[in-house]
């Protein structure tokens, strides 16, 4: 059985300061991770994706994540927040087919001027 | 490519009608994916296809709900004799492999 669960329902930052959003994952095997993000009023966008080949993974406008299966966790961070990056964000589980996706409750990330 | 697209985007109906919702996705994908999210929440799994073989359903899709991916191309989310709870986002995703691509979304509001 497989699992996720983004530790924050909200996030506060200022402009300019790092962001961390954190998610843990439960799965009897290797699973794939990814992180997506949902603006207002826009489909949901993928950042990143883990699918068991580097451990920290890069993705787009500056975010990255690191696997860490001793811990269980994928979270996302990004060094510098930006006014634009103020949306919902949400962790998500895959089996190892890419077939059953489970969605964490998602994280509001909330960025201050 | 020009992207996964729903129609429509928006459906009003009142308890106890019928509604069809339809996603065209990605012409190359031969998975595609419903999802159901109410607010505040991440969107919940319904149903997978592998070309037009539905693969998997969620104990959330009541018999009330039937998908449809005729010749393994675009696909069809009927919900019968609508309930008020069926109000939500109707999401469909679509993927090569692992990646899903998502349309804007139906939002069912069932008065």
């Amino acid at each position: 059985a497989q699992s996720v669960t983004q530790l924050d329902s909200h996030v506060s930052v200022s402009e300019g300061t790092p962001v961390l959003l954190r998610c843990n994952y439960s799965s009897s095997y290797s699973p794939s991770l990814f992180w997506y993000v949902q603006h207002p009023n826009k489909g949901l966008q993928l950042l990143l994706k883990y699918t068991s080949a580097a451990t920290l993974v890069k993705g787009i406008n500056g975010f990255e994540a690191e696997f860490k299966k001793s811990e269980t966790s994928f979270h996302l961070t990004k060094p510098s927040a930006h006014m634009s990056d103020a949306a919902e964000y949400f962790c998500v589980v895959s089996d190892q087919g890419g077939f059953k996706t489970i969605f964490g409750a998602g994280t509001r990330l909330f960025v201050k001027a | 490519d020009t992207g996964v697209s729903q129609d429509p985007r928006h459906k009003i109906t009142k308890r106890g009608q019928n509604v069809t919702f339809r996603c065209d996705p990605i012409s190359e994908h031969n998975r595609l994916y419903w999802y159901r999210q109410t607010l505040g929440q991440g969107p919940e799994f319904l149903t997978y296809f592998q070309n037009e073989a539905q693969l998997e359903k969620s104990r959330l899709l009541s018999d009330r709900f039937s998908a449809e991916r005729p010749k393994g191309s675009f696909s069809t989310l009927e919900i019968q004799r609508t309930e008020q709870g069926d109000s939500a986002m109707y999401l469909c995703a679509s993927s090569l492999y692992y990646e899903q691509y998502f349309g804007p979304g139906t939002r069912l509001t069932v008065t």
